[in-house]
């Protein structure tokens, strides 16, 4: 199956700092999408992007899809952004998520 | 705008006992998918329907079952549970063809 590689795994940043999480995959994919889970285990939709690169807010993402990764940008990050966020990809329907990446952000 | 309903929220049963999560999708999506996440895991597929068929399994053990109703509702069945049963249900829902997933709020399940 797809391998779906997330890092770092832990990440620690200040209030207004700025980030970079990445997504590695193994296997070619037409669905990509980038969650974060909430501390009551709410998973967010934060963007379907199998290529190319989206804003919202704050939040970007970037998917080269030829190269196999994906990249989440955070800017001026904020203590709500605290938990953890999931790359997942899927061939088709199923979605095959990597293991996360912990934010923590402090005031 | 709907999102994908869940129920219950919370569920606490005990070992061998029987457990029903029912999902509901956002309005003309026809493809359902299940989800379990253990403590500190990722999700992890089990299973999915499209047009009430089942349309790909993971990793769900023979004790679980899982069906589509005609509403395009789905209900995942959990008998003989154990206590490692204990996790988060997701539900999931999209249009056929590797559209955007929309995940649900999820059912904790914790069996004692």
């Amino acid at each position: 199956g797809i391998q779906v590689e997330q890092s770092p795994p832990d990440l620690i940043l200040q209030e207004g700092a700025n980030s970079t999480l990445r997504c590695n995959f193994s296997d070619s994919v037409n669905n990509l999408q980038w969650f974060h889970q909430n501390p009551w285990g709410q998973l967010i939709n934060l963007f379907y992007i199998p290529s190319g690169t989206k804003q919202n807010g704050r939040l970007s993402a970037t998917t080269v899809a030829t190269e196999r990764y994906s990249l989440l940008y955070i800017s001026s990050s904020q203590t709500t952004d605290s938990g953890v966020y999931f790359c997942a990809v899927g061939a088709n329907s199923k979605l095959t998520f990597g293991k996360g990446i912990t934010l923590s952000v402090r005031p | 705008a709907a999102g994908v309903i869940q129920s219950p929220r919370h569920l606490i049963k005990e070992k061998r006992e029987t457990a029903t999560l029912k999902c509901y999708p956002i309005p003309r999506h026809d493809t359902v998918y299940w989800y379990q996440q253990g403590p500190g895991q990722d999700p992890q597929f089990l299973i999915s329907f499209y047009e009430k068929m089942q349309s790909d399994k993971g990793s769900i053990p023979d004790r679980f079952s899982a069906q589509q109703f005609s509403d395009y509702h789905s209900e995942l069945n959990m008998s003989s549970l154990e206590l490692g049963d204990s996790a988060l249900y997701f539900c999931a829902s999209s249009s056929w063809g590797g559209t955007e997933a929309f995940f649900g709020q999820g059912t904790r399940l914790t069996v004692v």
